[in-house]
């Protein structure tokens, strides 16, 4: 079985300030984890994935992730928040041995840019 | 172009009405989904389909019924609304295997009188 835990239900930070949203996973098969961005009133949108590949991943809008499995974590990062990072952070772990993809979502985190 | 569409955009009505939500995809998936998103932005998924046929069923009331009359297409349809069922209701569609990025529709926002 997949799970997620994100820490922090919500994140506050000033405008151009470091971002760390963090995430930790739980997962019975070699797992594909997601960050998905949601703001306000909208769908959601892929901001990066990790699938076995390099462990370091850059997204969009200069967002990174970094798979650890020794800390079972993959943390979202950013170096400098624009009032526009603001919105609810989805961490997302799927995996499975059927083939057939289920998300299994964190409870998200909400971000606030202060200017 | 819009890649995952849904219709309605908002529902309400009152509760033991009947209503169904409509999704279609033209990104040539072959996997759809339904999810929930409560008040409290906790998303959980309903339903999935591959090609037509139903491969993720979660812990749904059976008044909930999805169909997918073809792989572009998965509606569904909810029987004798609750005050419960309020809450945003998201179609996304995929290729299938885990790796694959998931592509959300807008959602549609249920509100049960």
């Amino acid at each position: 079985a997949q799970s997620v835990t994100q820490l922090d239900s919500h994140v506050s930070v000033s405008e151009g300030t470091p971002v760390l949203l963090r995430c930790n996973y739980s997962s019975s098969y070699s797992p594909s984890l997601f960050w998905y961005v949601q703001h306000p009133n909208k769908g959601l949108q892929l901001l990066l994935k990790y699938t076995s590949a390099a462990t370091l991943v850059k997204g969009i809008n200069g967002f990174e992730a970094e798979f650890k499995k020794s800390e079972t974590s993959f943390h979202l990062t950013k170096p400098s928040a624009h009032m526009s990072d603001a919105a609810e952070y989805f961490c997302v772990v799927t995996g499975s041995n059927t083939g057939f993809q289920k998300l299994v979502f964190g409870t998200g985190t909400r971000l606030l840019v202060s200017p | 172009d819009t890649a995952v569409s849904q219709t309605p955009k908002y529902l309400v009505t009152q509760m033991g009405n009947d209503k169904s939500i409509k999704c279609e995809q033209n990104l040539g998936h072959d996997t759809m989904y339904w999810y929930k998103q409560d008040s409290k932005k906790f998303l959980k998924i309903m339903f999935s389909y591959n090609n037509k046929e139903l491969i993720i069923n979660e812990t749904v009331p059976n008044r909930f019924s999805p169909k997918s009359p073809d792989k572009a297409h998965l509606n569904l349809h909810i029987n004798s609304l609750e005050l419960g069922d309020s809450a945003v209701y998201f179609c996304a569609s995929s290729f299938p295997t885990s790796y694959n990025e998931q592509f959300f529709g807008p959602g549609t926002r249920l509100t049960v009188l």
